[in-house]
C-alpha cells in the first residue's frame, strides 16, 4: 500500500503561476524525494530532502519538510507549460528495511496551461 | 546521477507467456530495485536485486512470478512469468547512489493480451 498521500490529485494552473503540491506520510523517514513523470515515461529525480532538513531549493523548486506533521510540500514557481507532468513524493524509511527502498505517494497530475 | 537503460522499451505479449526485462547501468551500484506501475497508479516496489544472492521481495510479490537475476553490479533482469492481463504495467528499474538519491530507467511498458 502507498505510504504517502498527495494532494491535490490534480492541479491546473496558468503559465507563470506557482504550483504547490503536498505529500503526507505515515512512518518515520530517513529522506523524502520528489520525482516528475511525463506521460507514463521514466521518473526524473527532482530533489531529496533529509529528515533533519526543513527546506531545500533547486532552481524554481522549493521543498519543505515538517516531520512533526509527517508532511512535505513541493512548490514550483513561475510555472511553464513544460512543467506539465505527474509529480510523486517518495519516502525512504528505516522501518521498511532500508532507507534506500522508496515508498511512493499517489501522485499529483499538474497541468500548466499556456 | 546514473544513466540507466532498459530493454525492451515496450512489448505486447500473449497470456501465459513470459517476458524478461533487462536493466543496464553505466556504473557499478550496490542497490538496484524493480518497481511496477499499473495503469494510472503510482509505483510499487517489487523487489531489491542483490548482487550474488537472491532478490528480496516485497509483500505480494513472489520469486516464481517475478524471478530476478543480478549477475554483476551493473546489470539485472526481471522476468514476468505466466503473464495475465493484470500484469499489464510499466516496469521500472532503479539504482540508489550515495546520499540515497534514486535514479530510474525509462521503463518497460508491457501489455498482455
Amino acid at each position: 500500500s502507498q505510504q504517502g498521500e498527495e494532494d491535490p490529485q490534480a492541479l491546473s494552473i496558468q503559465e507563470g503561476e506557482n504550483a504547490t503540491m503536498n505529500c503526507s506520510y505515515k512512518t518515520s523517514i530517513n529522506n523524502l524525494q520528489w520525482y516528475r513523470q511525463n506521460s507514463g515515461r521514466g521518473l526524473v529525480h527532482l530533489i531529496l530532502i533529509r529528515s533533519n532538513e526543513r527546506e531545500k531549493h533547486s532552481g524554481r523548486l522549493r521543498v519543505t519538510l515538517d516531520t512533526s506533521k509527517k508532511s512535505s510540500s513541493l512548490l514550483i514557481t513561475a510555472s511553464r507549460a513544460a512543467d506539465t507532468a505527474s509529480y510523486f513524493c517518495a519516502t525512504g524509511s528505516l522501518s521498511s528495511g532500508s532507507a534506500r527502498q522508496l515508498t511512493f505517494g499517489s501522485g499529483t497530475q499538474l497541468t500548466v496551461l499556456p | 546521477s546514473a544513466v540507466i537503460s532498459q530493454k525492451p522499451s515496450r512489448d505486447i505479449c500473449q497470456r501465459g507467456t513470459s517476458l524478461t526485462i533487462q536493466c543496464q547501468v553505466d556504473s557499478q551500484v550496490t542497490m538496484m530495485f524493480w518497481y511496477r506501475q499499473q495503469p494510472g497508479q503510482s509505483l510499487t516496489l517489487i523487489a531489491t536485486a542483490n548482487q550474488g544472492s537472491e532478490a528480496t521481495y516485497e509483500s505480494g510479490f513472489v520469486i516464481d512470478k517475478f524471478p530476478i537475476s543480478r549477475p554483476n553490479l551493473t546489470f539485472s533482469t526481471l522476468t514476468v512469468s505466466n503473464m495475465s492481463p493484470e500484469d499489464s504495467s510499466i516496469y521500472l528499474c532503479s539504482v540508489s547512489h550515495q546520499d540515497y538519491e534514486q535514479y530510474f530507467g525509462p521503463g518497460t511498458r508491457l501489455t498482455v493480451t
